[in-house]
């Protein structure tokens, strides 16, 4: 299974971008890279997604290496609210969608 | 709220017990999945269910043994647990394409005495 590799934790100032990163380096050609957020007792939310190309949505942004073995979540502002683990993954394309496995993940502290 | 919903939110049980915990949704979805998250450790993917077939068991004991009626309800049957499978259990449901996103119920948190 293609693994990923995330610093364990990372701290940021509140109201300041963070850049959360992600290494993939075995990365397949069909895989999604997935981004999912835990907050304390609660169940992992789905932030963002991508294959090849950056993507933005209200909640984050999502810059994917030209060779596909790193990527980036990028929170524009922090919020205290955004304190919680940080879930990059590798999901497989077509026929192997439940290779859904999740890894060690990055704990992001905000300061205010 | 996700559209996913677990029962019980918290369970004990003794090692001797049975006892089931329940997965629903009715978000249109075909995938639903099991996870099991032990204290400060990553989820550990359990079962995947597609179409109520199961597609995926990752060597878990035969003391738990998910049930899948139909694709909008998932059960995790469990019998003589042992105090280590104290844990968060988490179900998930999603299409079954990789370019679509995952919800996660809130889980059950189970202690096992």
């Amino acid at each position: 299974d293609a693994k990923t590799t995330q610093p364990n934790s990372m701290e940021s100032n509140e109201e300041e971008p963070v850049h959360l990163p992600c290494n993939h380096s075995t990365i397949s050609g069909t895989d999604y890279i997935h981004w999912y957020r835990q907050l304390p007792s609660q169940g992992p939310e789905y932030v963002i997604h991508g294959l090849t190309s950056n993507v933005n949505n209200r909640m984050a942004s999502l810059a994917i290496a030209e060779d596909r073995k790193s990527s980036t979540l990028i929170l524009h502002r922090a919020t205290l609210r955004d304190a919680a683990v940080y879930y990059c993954i590798l999901r497989g394309g077509w026929g192997n969608f439940n290779k859904f496995y999740f890894g060690s993940g990055t704990k992001l502290n905000v300061k205010p | 709220e996700t559209g996913v919903t677990q029962t019980p939110r918290h369970l004990v049980m003794g090692m001797t017990n049975k006892k089931s915990l329940k997965c629903e949704q009715h978000l249109g979805h075909n995938a639903m999945y099991w996870y099991k998250q032990s204290a400060k450790k990553p989820l550990e993917l359990m079962f995947v269910y597609n179409f109520k077939e199961q597609t995926e068991n990752n060597s878990v004991p035969s003391r738990f043994s998910p049930e899948c009626p139909n694709s909008s309800h998932l059960f995790l049957h469990l019998h003589t647990l042992q105090p280590e499978d104290s844990a968060l259990y988490l179900c998930a449901s999603s299409q079954n394409e990789g370019n679509t996103e995952a919800f996660f119920g809130q889980g059950t948190r189970l202690t096992v005495v």
